[in-house]
């Protein structure tokens, strides 16, 4: 079983900077993953942030950033601002399993 | 700016099958993927399938023998069932145009 793992939870100031980061159970994460990140808020859908390890939508704030991490994707917010907080999901494309969402990163911003 | 208008049954019991529909509003239905998403209470999420407009599918092989999309491109809409539903499938389930635009949601309950 194909598995993808996130920080649990995550704590930042505000104007600081953090790094989430997204593993998978197969070995290390590359572009070939084509690795996703989204932003989920309470009530509501979760909202694309990065697409393709670092392809931002247009509706994308400058703050986030996505790359590859030794082994693994991440996402990094620079600057970080208190409507940031929320919960964040890697996604990972695997052959023959298809896509896998990471278990999401509860980013509490204090 | 495509959107995305989702219905379908909210309450059903176990055994019986989820139906539910994404209407593509705003947007062309060529050249992409189209797919539904799911997410269970106070949990993370879960891909389910998708579609590219050509026809071909590709689904979660944990769900694989019981789920179905199917598109209409006359009329820009696909559709998800997913047969045998248990309380296990109770979710909050979302369509998309993977992965950029997503629909508002259908919570989907199974309960006897």
């Amino acid at each position: 079983q194909t598995v993808v793992t996130q920080e649990p939870s995550l704590t930042v100031s505000p104007g600081g900077t953090v790094t989430l980061t997204c593993a998978s159970s197969t070995g290390a994460v590359t572009s070939d993953y084509y690795p996703n990140w989204f932003q989920q808020k309470p009530g509501q859908a979760p909202r694309p942030l990065i697409y393709d390890t670092n392809n931002k939508h247009s509706w994308t704030p400058a703050r986030f950033s996505g790359s590859l991490l030794g082994d693994k994707a991440a996402l990094t917010l620079s600057g970080v601002r208190p409507e940031d907080e929320a919960e964040y999901y890697c996604l990972l494309h695997f052959s023959g399993a298809g896509w896998v969402f990471g278990g999401g990163t509860k980013l509490t911003v204090l | 700016q495509v959107q995305l208008q989702q219905w379908g049954a909210g309450l059903l019991k176990p055994s019986e099958t989820l139906s539910l529909t994404c209407a593509v509003d705003g947007g062309s239905f060529s050249g992409y993927y189209w797919g539904w998403i799911r997410q269970s209470p106070g949990k993370g999420l879960e891909w389910i399938g998708d579609i590219h407009h050509s026809g071909s599918t590709h689904y979660n092989p944990s769900l694989k023998s019981r789920v179905n999309i199917s598109l209409d491109t006359s009329k820009n809409q696909f559709s998800l069932k997913l047969d045998s539903m248990t309380a296990a499938d109770t979710a909050m389930y979302y369509c998309v145009r993977v992965f950029d635009s997503w629909g508002q949601g259908t919570l989907v309950t199974v309960s006897s």
